[in-house]
């Protein structure tokens, strides 16, 4: 019964070519985020989705973008991957209510290498 | 700008030991305090989370203070097991943009 599921788990790719990391949810909520987190250090927020809005942090590079198709679906495209994007990248979901009266809920992640 | 801080980043306890893991932040003006649990090569598991509003949360062996004056919080595990090993991590929900700032977390081992 997983409620946020990222696909894949593990994913490699080469310098400078484009990928996509895909994240579900079964939660019907409404606000879903996107984490960079590297090793041994603090998930660092990417952007969020309040349903069809779109919110970037400030210090996020260009080379990242979102798509959110569906309620239950976004999407994190790297558009030309740096070594230094090598990263675990972790999904998250809440009802959006209420504001933050409830937790996040985090997917397993996928962890992403460059070579 | 909120910064949030967890030390130690490591800590070995034996097995049945009470234990306490320490979080503060910089910003008092926070929505809620929340604590994750994340074990290696997986994502974070919500344990606990405390209103602005609410002195401590409690969850079986887990019991979480807020100070919010003194920009601390506390997670409290009370007799630990081999299965607690893991790292906990702290974050300081803010403004209604739904955003949390994590501290780096505490790598807890618990040996038999």
């Amino acid at each position: 019964d997983a409620m946020v599921i990222q696909n894949p788990r593990y994913q490699v790719t080469q310098f400078g070519k484009p990928v996509t990391l895909s994240c579900s949810q079964t939660l019907n909520h409404n606000v879903m985020y996107w984490y960079q987190q590297k090793s041994s250090q603090a998930p660092k927020l990417l952007f969020h989705y309040y349903d069809k809005d779109f919110n970037n942090e400030a210090d996020t590079p260009d080379n990242f973008q979102s798509r959110r198709p569906n309620t239950s679906f976004c999407f994190l495209d790297i558009r030309s991957p740096g070594l230094g994007d090598a990263a675990m990248y972790l999904c998250a979901t809440s009802r959006g209510e209420a504001t933050l009266r409830e937790p996040q809920h985090f997917g397993d992640g996928t962890r992403l290498s460059i070579l | 700008k909120q910064e949030v801080t967890q030390i130690p980043a490591a800590l070995s306890v034996p097995e049945g030991e009470n234990l306490v893991l320490n979080c503060s932040f910089t910003d008092s003006a926070i929505y809620n305090l929340q604590w994750f649990r994340q074990d290696p090569g997986k994502g974070l598991t919500s344990l606990l989370l405390i209103q602005s509003s609410q002195r401590e949360q409690t969850s079986g062996r887990l019991n979480a203070s807020l100070d919010k004056s003194s920009g601390r919080s506390t997670l409290y595990i009370a007799a630990s097991q081999p299965g607690d090993s893991a790292t906990y991590l702290c974050a300081a929900g803010m403004d209604s943009s739904y955003k949390l700032i994590f501290g780096s977390g505490t790598r807890l081992l618990v040996r038999p």
